[in-house]
């Protein structure tokens, strides 16, 4: 069964701290992964997204990371910020019958603390 | 620049009621387009997803319906709706070709069914 799992899945920490959030997924055939940011009460705004063959990308201080033989992909933030504060959320594109669909992790609630 | 607006952002509607939320998107032509359901603490949930004008598919059977009347109109609507209805919907857009182009959301629409 195709699955995305995410943890913790929530998190407290202070500002300017670092935080590492975790996606593990059993999809196959895998296509691609990405990270969203999703604000309370707002659409999620892409972060990152990964082929197979990428390792790691980054986006300002937001750094994803994809090891594809584990099925395991983390999203790290360096030096957060109270704007960081948001629902993180990773998603995995499967092919299906031909077309392409999304798997939707829950997400991980990250919230920063003055 | 491509825009994507839903509305009305906030709805609360009596048990039974009909519903219809409205999206457009600008600065695109021939989007894929969807409607998620996003429930607290869960993953987002795909409702509808249109390829084409008139074309939509539907991910899970329930009471609510989709249409597409224009390249860049898609519309949620229900006839009576349920308490179990309540959340929050999104609508997205992406372009029409590939597993690897990005998704993206609107602001969402708060309903409350009560």
């Amino acid at each position: 069964k195709n699955q995305v799992e995410q943890s913790p899945q929530s998190l407290i920490i202070l500002e300017g701290k670092n935080c590492t959030l975790q996606c593990n997924y059993t999809v196959s055939p895998f296509s691609n992964l990405r990270w969203y940011k999703q604000d309370t009460g707002r659409g999620p705004v892409s972060l990152t997204i990964m082929t197979f063959s990428e390792n790691t990308k980054s986006n300002g201080r937001y750094t994803a990371t994809l090891d594809a033989d584990t099925k395991q992909s983390s999203l790290h933030i360096t030096a957060s910020q109270l704007s960081d504060s948001a629902s993180y959320i990773c998603v995995v594109s499967v092919i299906m019958d031909s077309n392409y669909q999304l798997i939707w992790g829950a997400g991980t609630k990250l919230i920063i603390k003055p | 620049s491509q825009t994507i607006h839903q509305w009305p952002a906030t709805l609360v509607q009596p048990v039974g009621s009909p519903l219809s939320l409205e999206c457009t998107v600008e600065g695109t032509s021939n989007p894929n387009l969807y409607w998620y359901r996003q429930a607290a603490g869960r993953g987002l949930q795909l409702l509808f997803y249109s390829v084409g004008i008139g074309q939509i598919s539907s991910e899970v059977p329930q009471n609510l319906s989709a249409s597409r009347p224009q390249d860049r109109q898609f519309i949620l609507s229900s006839k009576k709706l349920l308490l179990s209805d309540s959340g929050f919907y999104l609508c997205a857009w992406s372009v029409r070709r590939g597993s690897g182009n990005t998704i993206y959301f609107g602001e969402g629409s708060w309903l409350t069914v009560v």
